[in-house]
């Protein structure tokens, strides 16, 4: 039967290495990717955004790129912390604004 | 710094039974939302709510499912009829017309349901 979707893909990274986290979307119609970060107990928390006409954007310690060629994303987290263990979330919307996310990957970071 | 609150933090109740779940949005916000996320898996959308009736609605939201924004800062999920599969994590959000980010939604916490 079907799991019950507690296997996450998991990214476990030292503290100060840089993590990539990847994310295939399934709509080429949308226009704007967003990260969220949702740490343990808590709701999805917003990291950084990407309009669709872009294909990289710079937050504080984060870098989106975008390859609309493939339907790809990938955030950057510079010199990871131990605050930044959590599960990351990529999501997609378009003129409706609802957002589709996807399935998550947990970041572990070993101190 | 504003946020996104909702009540009860944890919800249990019974089979069959009538919940309502609460949110506050952010003051000046006007889009709002119903997420849910089964445990251990991807935050799913369910319902967007804008100028006092639903936008948009998924599949999940059937019949048992309705929203109301009873006066000028609550904004209600109710579930008719709880069913065993309903238990999962919801969270309401909210969005303003001018954000940096063009669509930024704030998240609440969350309310856990468990249904018995």
């Amino acid at each position: 039967g079907e799991s019950v979707g507690l296997h996450l893909p998991t990214l476990s990274v030292q503290e100060g290495d840089n993590s990539i986290i990847n994310c295939a979307y399934s709509n080429s119609a949308s226009d704007y990717f967003i990260w969220y970060k949702q740490e343990s107990g808590k709701g999805p928390q917003f990291i950084i955004d990407i309009r669709s006409n872009m294909d990289k954007r710079q937050g504080q310690r984060v870098t989106v790129l975008l390859n609309k060629t493939v339907k790809h994303l990938s955030l950057q987290i510079a010199a990871t912390q131990p605050g930044d263990s959590a599960v990351y979330f990529c999501a997609e919307t378009g003129a409706t604004n609802k957002l589709i996310f996807g399935t998550g990957t947990l970041l572990a970071v070993q101190p | 710094e504003p946020e996104v609150t909702q009540t009860p933090s944890h919800q249990v109740t019974q089979m069959g039974q009538e919940v309502i779940l609460r949110c506050v949005p952010i003051s000046n916000h006007l889009y709002f939302y119903w997420y849910r996320q089964i445990l251990g898996q991807k935050v799913e959308f369910l319902v967007s709510f804008y100028n006092n009736e639903i936008s948009e609605k998924s599949e999940i939201f059937d019949d048992q499912f309705s929203v109301e924004r009873p006066d000028g800062s609550n904004f209600t999920l109710k579930i008719r009829s709880t069913k065993l599969e309903d238990s999962a994590m919801y969270f309401c959000a909210s969005r303003g017309l001018s954000e940096s980010s063009y669509n930024e939604q704030f998240f609440g916490p969350g309310t856990r349901l468990t249904v018995l």
